[in-house]
């Protein structure tokens, strides 16, 4: 079963923030984050494991928490490189395959 | 250069004609997989593979064949393509198969059926 992502799309303005949330009706062991840019392949931006840290990449960050099956991108003071399909994934229990979200689709404008 | 490479990019073929789409990686890694994206479903998984000679289904197996007899090469075979399998396909690989690292993609197959 796929991870639910919220929202489905979003708009900003250059310098704006935004969150983008993932939840999972089943346990989560981790939880990773693509960005696919358009015409291009997902791109690989962090990985969370148990244990409730966040991550950073640049100006986007993460939270996990595997209590509430649920995690969560930040992105602060948006820029128009971070435009494109923000994906989720969830690994299942055996930790061989990686079922991801529907994806959720940013653009940042001047 | 660390890559995985798909063949061909592009592919406009007939209902029945079977066809295969190639991926090789060079960074010798254990795991490998195929996804197909469908606008409003996201990236569905077709088929893996924890190692040579070891695959096994994901959630959308249906219509599809792969084989893993070396460990670079992971190919997608459509035995009888349908429409429904109108798709851009990407194959992608990760150095273990507990899913602590990335997934590498490919660039794509972009594959219409007709």
């Amino acid at each position: 079963q796929q991870p639910v992502q919220s929202p489905q799309a979003v708009i900003l303005r250059e310098g704006e923030d935004a969150v983008i949330n993932c939840s999972s009706s089943k346990a989560l062991y981790s939880v990773h984050w693509y960005r696919q840019k358009h015409g291009e392949a997902p791109v690989f931006l962090m990985i969370l494991l148990k244990g409730g840290e966040q991550k950073g990449h640049d100006k986007i960050s993460a939270s996990f928490n595997e209590k509430k099956q649920q995690s969560s991108l930040y992105l602060t003071a948006s820029q128009l490189s971070y435009s494109g399909t923000y994906f989720c994934g969830a690994p299942n229990n055996a930790g061989n395959m990686l079922t991801f979200g529907g994806g959720t689709r940013l653009m940042v404008k001047p | 250069e660390a890559q995985v490479t798909q063949n061909p990019r592009y592919l406009i073929t007939v209902t029945g004609k079977k066809l295969t789409v190639t991926c090789s990686q060079n960074m010798n890694h254990e795991y490998m997989s195929w996804y197909r994206q469908d606008p409003g479903l996201g990236l569905r998984q077709i088929y893996y593979s924890m190692n040579v000679e070891v695959t096994d289904k994901g959630d959308v197996p249906e219509g599809y064949k792969v084989s893993r007899k070396e460990k670079r090469n992971f190919p997608l075979i459509l035995e009888s393509p349908s429409p429904n399998q109108t798709s851009l396909y990407f194959c992608a690989s990760s150095i273990g198969t507990s899913f602590t690292g990335e997934l590498f993609f490919g660039e794509g197959s972009r594959l219409t059926v007709l």
